[in-house]
Formats: C-alpha cells, structure tokens, sequence
C-alpha cells in the first residue's frame, strides 16, 4: 500500500516556541492532506483539511494563527505549531488521500508525531 | 446532525469470532472506513466499503447496509495482536472523515 512519513514522531519544546511536524507521501501524490489532533483515550479530532496550493480549511474551533498548515506540494504538508503551550501537548496524525477530489481513494495515515510542551 | 454510534468496550477469547458494529447518521455517504489502532500509534487502515454487502480479506470482513445506516467489521480467529481499537469512519459527500470513538477490543487466552 501507500506510504505516509510523518516526522518528528516524538518532540519535546519549552512553552513558547515553535514547532514543525511534517508529513510526506512517499509513493503518491496528495491533493489533499488531512491533520487529526488525538487526545488520549479519545478518538480522532480532524483540525484541518490541506489542499494543494491553497489555504487550508480549519475545523471549528481550531486556531488557524496557532497551526499553521502549509501544503506547498503534492507529496509534502506541514503543521507548524506557534509559540506552543504545554495544552498544545497531543498527538498529531496527518493523513493523505491517493487519488483525485472526485475520488473516493483510501486514507493512509503517517506514523503520528508526540508533541509534549514544558 | 452527524452521529456516528460503536461499542465502547468489547471482549472476546483467542480463536473465537467478534463482529463490532457501527451505526452512523451523516451528511450524505461518500464511503465507510474501519481502522485499527494500537495505544500509542496512529491508525492503520482495514477496510472501506461503499455499496451494500460484505467484503472480506483474510481474517476480516465488512459490512454495509446503506439503507440503515449499518455497518460491522467481523474478525475471525481472533489472536492477541488483535487487541486493539477498532474506529469506524464515515466519509461525507464533501470529503470529510467523521470517526467514531472507537471500540476498544480486549482479547483473553
């Protein structure tokens, strides 16, 4: 199948700075990315839709001056996360479609990226 | 509204059969996902159905029923790996995932 790298795995920042996850699909290319925030025990909370050379679609609710999500390829989008707060601590999953808008191609998922905030 | 309804918990023994259902309530119907997903790690796809019926692959299967908003992924000769998360997701007609919270399946020797 389809391969999504998604790097760090695992960061630890002091409060206050910044962060960038990102996520890369190796064999395809992806119009569209998508970055899911997980707390734990919990399921997966979509935070953005990342299309292509366009700005991303934020989820209600989510800051979009605070994650900052660029999709400047068809193979590579990143999450920046801006002067982190020890809140921001999560897990964050990308997750890339193969194929076109029209079609309703399979999802595959990086490996998730440990973001801990001191 | 969008609802997307799965057991919390589940339990079953090592060899046996175990179906998780999911019934879900969306804004149209692009597609329904099941996922797996291990503590700590990020989800790994099973399966997606999109018209009526069962598929299977190996151990598992799916199955939808569009009309009533139904779908259950079945796992057969179940071994310890297996204990996991199992997430249904449903694809709405403007692409986006909705996803349950998840049934949490405990495997027993």
């Amino acid at each position: 199948g389809a391969v999504v790298s998604q790097h760090p795995s695992r960061v630890i920042c002091k409060s206050g700075t910044s962060v960038k996850i990102e996520c890369r699909s190796l064999d395809f290319q992806a119009t569209t990315m998508f970055w899911y925030r997980q707390f734990p025990k919990q399921s997966l909370m979509l935070m953005a839709t990342s299309n292509e050379g366009s700005k991303a679609t934020y989820e209600q609710g989510v800051e979009k001056d605070k994650f900052l999500i660029n999709h400047a390829s068809l193979t590579l989008s990143t999450l920046t996360v801006t002067s982190a707060h020890p809140e921001d601590s999560s897990f964050y999953i990308c997750s890339a479609r193969e194929g076109d808008r029209g079609d309703t191609g399979e999802l595959f998922f990086g490996e998730g990226s440990r973001l801990t905030v001191l | 509204g969008q609802n997307i309804d799965q057991p919390t918990e589940m339990t079953a023994t090592e060899g046996a059969i175990v179906q998780i259902n999911c019934t879900y309530q969306t804004s149209g119907f692009n597609g329904l996902f099941w996922y797996q997903q291990h503590a700590g790690e990020a989800p790994t796809f099973l399966s997606y159905n999109v018209l009526d019926g069962l598929e299977e692959k190996g151990r598992f299967s799916s199955f939808l029923s569009r009309s009533k908003g139904y779908s259950y992924l079945l796992l057969k000769e179940l071994q310890m790996k297996d204990s996991a998360s199992y997430l249904c997701a449903v694809l709405e007609s403007n692409y986006q995932l909705i996803w349950g919270a998840g049934t949490k399946l405990i495997i027993k020797p």
